[in-house]
């Protein structure tokens, strides 16, 4: 099956940085690539889609200025959390689209704000 | 009312239970509907597409109602490796797609 990355797996960081997260996908293109957000015992939120070469699209509440994604390639894209706070403690996963009915998902990246 | 809601679960049910999981949908026009499976501190796997007409992978059957907006899934001969959150997920025109809340299943021996 199509395999999709993301990097760093974890990461802790201070509260005010900024972190960055990698999502590629490595067998296959995808003009479409998705980012989620899952806080505990709740489910994948959607928070934005983002297709190669042109801005992404956020979801109603998600703030663009603090969510960056820049899907620069067709094989990656990345999300950045720009000045991180403890409330943006979650699991943060990506998914990419090889054909229309199927998404892959990465592995996720856990971030924690301290 | 939120766009996919599934059963509050947990179920407890020992092995070789037969299990049912529903779901509804509160956008009609969704194209597209899909079980996934999710792990503990892991990312979603899709288990399996629903169909109109229903289908069957083994132990597990998945009917959709498109009148009703509802989904099931149906898991026969419970193993304790089917332990996991399923998901209830639909698709709608711009490929974005809805999860449910999950509901998370416990196979015990």
């Amino acid at each position: 099956g199509a395999v999709v990355s993301q990097h760093p797996s974890w990461v802790i960081c201070k509260s005010g940085t900024s972190v960055k997260i990698e999502c590629r996908s490595l067998d296959f293109q995808a003009t479409t690539m998705f980012w989620y957000r899952q806080f505990p015992k709740q489910s994948l939120m959607l928070m934005a889609t983002s297709n190669e070469g042109s801005k992404a699209t956020y979801e109603q509440g998600v703030e663009k200025d603090k969510f960056l994604i820049n899907h620069a390639s067709l094989t990656l894209s990345t999300l950045t959390v720009t000045s991180a706070h403890p409330e943006d403690s979650s699991f943060y996963i990506c998914s990419a689209t090889r054909d229309p009915d199927t998404q892959y998902f990465g592995p996720g990246t856990r971030l924690t704000v301290l | 009312r939120k766009e996919v809601e599934q059963d509050p679960g947990p179920f407890n049910v020992p092995e070789g239970a037969t299990v049912a999981f529903n779901c509804t949908y509160s956008n009609s026009a969704s194209q597209s509907f899909f079980w996934y499976r999710q792990d503990c501190r892991k990312e979603p796997k899709l288990l399996m597409s629903v169909y109109s007409s229903g289908n069957e992978d083994g132990r597990f059957t998945a009917q959709l109602n498109r009148a009703s907006q509802y989904i099931s899934l149906l898991i026969r001969d419970s193993k304790l490796s089917d332990s996991a959150t399923y998901l209830c997920v639909v698709k709608g025109n711009n490929n974005d797609m809805r999860f449910g809340a999950g509901t998370r299943l416990t196979v015990k021996p």
